[in-house]
């Protein structure tokens, strides 16, 4: 079956600029994250879903960083006013229910903000 | 502060020999360990897991080891294959709190 996709796989914004990265999830996976990896860094954990309900945004650097997922499948993270250290690699990953079940990640969609 | 360290950046081994990939952590509340691993533009892939009441997994060629009291684990895969060449995550989890720490990564190149 497929697995997780993203898109855009490449975006490039200019400072100021509002972006929408998109996520769509394994089938039937009531569990979705978002990360952020920074470059020659670890994926760093942004925020988390269990269906639509977001259960953990802890990670979300600022209030320009906001995240959906209305419907409890697709989601969006919005990065609203990109600055220049909002250049990243976006992950998303989903889990069948969470727990300790596998995230299975996307190939990410690369941000650079000039 | 960084909780999951990968203290080498990369690492090079023959083909056919063993490959060693270390990880240390901080937090002692961690509980559940990963290794990953991630090819260019593609996402992290899950290789092998450990739950902090074992201190062995194995899995084919792949074994993760447990060392609770110096908070320290490694992946070892033997023998190493070509196919082995990617960048590989060693990442952390607290108590089902559902968000992974991850380290920095090791860039792992196997040699014909």
């Amino acid at each position: 079956g497929a697995g997780v996709s993203q898109s855009p796989r490449y975006k490039v914004a200019k400072r100021g600029q509002d972006v929408a990265l998109r996520c769509d999830p394994i089938s039937g996976h009531v569990s979705l994250f978002w990360y952020q990896q920074a470059l020659g860094q670890g994926p760093e954990f942004l925020t988390y879903f269990q269906n639509e309900a977001q259960l953990d945004k802890s990670g979300l650097p600022s209030d320009r960083f906001f995240a959906e997922r209305p419907e409890g499948s697709v989601s969006t993270l919005k990065i609203q006013r990109t600055q220049q250290e909002d250049s990243a690699v976006y992950l998303c990953a989903s889990s069948l229910a969470g727990g300790r079940d596998t995230q299975y990640f996307g190939p990410g969609t690369r941000l650079t903000v000039l | 502060d960084q909780q999951v360290k990968q203290n080498s950046p990369s690492l090079s081994v023959q083909e056919g020999r063993i490959s060693i990939l270390n990880c240390d952590y901080t937090n002692s509340m961690f509980d559940y360990f990963l290794w990953y691993k991630k090819y260019p533009a593609e996402g992290p892939t899950f290789l092998i897991s450990i739950s902090s009441i074992k201190d062995k997994n194995e899995d084919g060629r792949f074994t993760v080891f447990l060392n609770k009291s110096a908070k320290h684990l490694s992946l070892h895969i033997v023998p190493s294959q070509p196919g082995d060449s990617a960048v590989y995550f060693c990442a952390a989890d607290l108590q089902g709190a559902q968000k992974l720490v991850f380290g920095q990564g090791t860039r792992l190149t196997i040699n014909p």
